[in-house]
This record gives C-alpha cells, structure tokens and sequence, in this order.
C-alpha cells in the first residue's frame, strides 16, 4: 500500500494527450515538493519532473509537472511508442521524515 | 557528469545481513546540498525509498525497514553503503542508489541497480 496513490495504468494513442494523476495528503504533496520519474523497461528511474513544474535539461517539453493541494498530475503530450514505460511520482512525507512513492503508472502507447 | 554504481553480493542468505556499496565518480560525495540515498524496487513492483546519509554521518530511514538498516557513509572513498540485517525473501530486489536533493527531496542521478537474491 503506497502513501501516495496513482492509477495503475493509462493507455492512449500515438499523438494525443496523457495524464496521470498522484494522489497525497498535508503530510506529503501539500506541503512539500513533488518529483516524477520515468522507468523504461529493465532500466533504472530517470528523473523526468522536479520541484513540481521543473524539468531537467534533456527531459523535452511534451512532459509537464503541475501540482494542486494535495493532488499533482504529469501530463504527456504527442505521445510517442518510447513514451512507454513506468512513471512515479515522489516527495517528502513530514510526518514519516521519508521519501515516499506513488504505486506507479504503466502507460502504454496503442 | 555525476555517476553512481552499486556493488555487492547477488545472493545472500535468509536471516543473514545485505551489504551493498555506492561509489559516487564525477564529483564530491561532501557536498551540502545532498543526501546519498538508498531506494529498492522488488521484482514486478514498485519503488521503496529506504533510507539516506549526509555527508556527516546524519540519516534517514524508512520507519518501515528502520530496525534493520544501516547507512554509512565513507568520504575517503567518495562511497556510501547500505546494511540490511536479518532478511527475508521479501527482501529480494533490485537495490539502487540515488543523489537526493535536500529540502526538495528529488533523486538524480540514478545508479544503474543491482539485484539482490535472498535465497539458501
């Protein structure tokens, strides 16, 4: 059971619009800052979104961070077949004084 | 640029204690705005944080696993290592290491992971 949750997974075509949700609470998402990360398959997490909005240098501008209350979203823009893969969301829990994660997505690419 | 990489045993016995090293290339692990973490991901599953080091010694833990590990870390050799006592099968993962940023709480970069086989 993960602190934060997310939908398991998401499918949309090659081209349109994706967006996963990350669900938390005051203790996490509403008072700290949310990270995703990108998981292709039999690789290890990349960081895709930082600091809610952020994107490091690379990361192209289809991926998008936003976050509300205790909610933050990653939206995918022209979907690509390479887009497959697992995201997660991140932050800090004050209550925890721990890292913790959503459960993960899989978006597949039709 | 920054790189990390996991070494250790692959197989280790049940009840017997996980020892895994981080080596930090490409820059000082004595720097003030990071911690060094240590995150786990079972075969299928998904991502558990266990826990990070500052540079001085000061940590985290997942309250979760807080009870059996350990994380030092060694500036002389720019490396940090993570020990996991008394494990189980449901220890078996792939262990990787990350920098995190303080406050903000990102991880990046990732080393590429080693898996981790609790088995007799």
């Amino acid at each position: 059971q993960s602190v934060l949750t997310q939908p398991p997974s998401v499918s949309a075509a090659p081209g349109q619009r994706v967006t996963i949700s990350c669900s938390g609470s005051t203790s996490n998402i509403g008072n700290n800052y949310v990270s995703w990360y990108q998981q292709l398959p039999g690789t290890a997490p990349k960081l895709l979104i930082y600091e809610n909005d952020k994107r490091p240098s690379g990361i192209p501008d289809r991926f998008s961070g936003s976050k509300s209350g205790t909610s933050a979203t990653l939206g995918i823009t022209g979907l690509q077949t390479g887009d497959e893969a697992d995201y997660y969301c991140g932050t800090w829990d004050s209550s925890l004084s721990a890292v913790v994660f959503g459960g993960g997505t899989k978006l597949t690419v039709l | 640029q920054l790189q990390l990489q996991e070494s250790g045993p692959g197989l280790v016995k049940p009840s017997e204690t996980l020892s895994l090293t981080c080596t930090v290339s490409g820059g000082s692990i004595s720097s003030s705005s990071y911690y060094w973490g240590w995150i786990r991901q079972p075969p299928g599953k998904g991502l558990e944080w266990i826990g990070s080091i500052f540079y001085s010694g000061s940590t985290y833990y997942n309250p979760s696993l807080k009870s059996r590990v350990t994380i030092s870390v060694d500036t002389s050799k720019n490396q940090f290592s993570l020990k996991l006592s008394s494990v189980t099968a449901a220890d078996t993962a792939v262990y990787y290491c990350a920098r995190q940023t303080i406050y903000y709480n990102w991880l990046d970069p990732w080393g590429q992971g080693t898996l981790v086989t609790v088995s007799s």
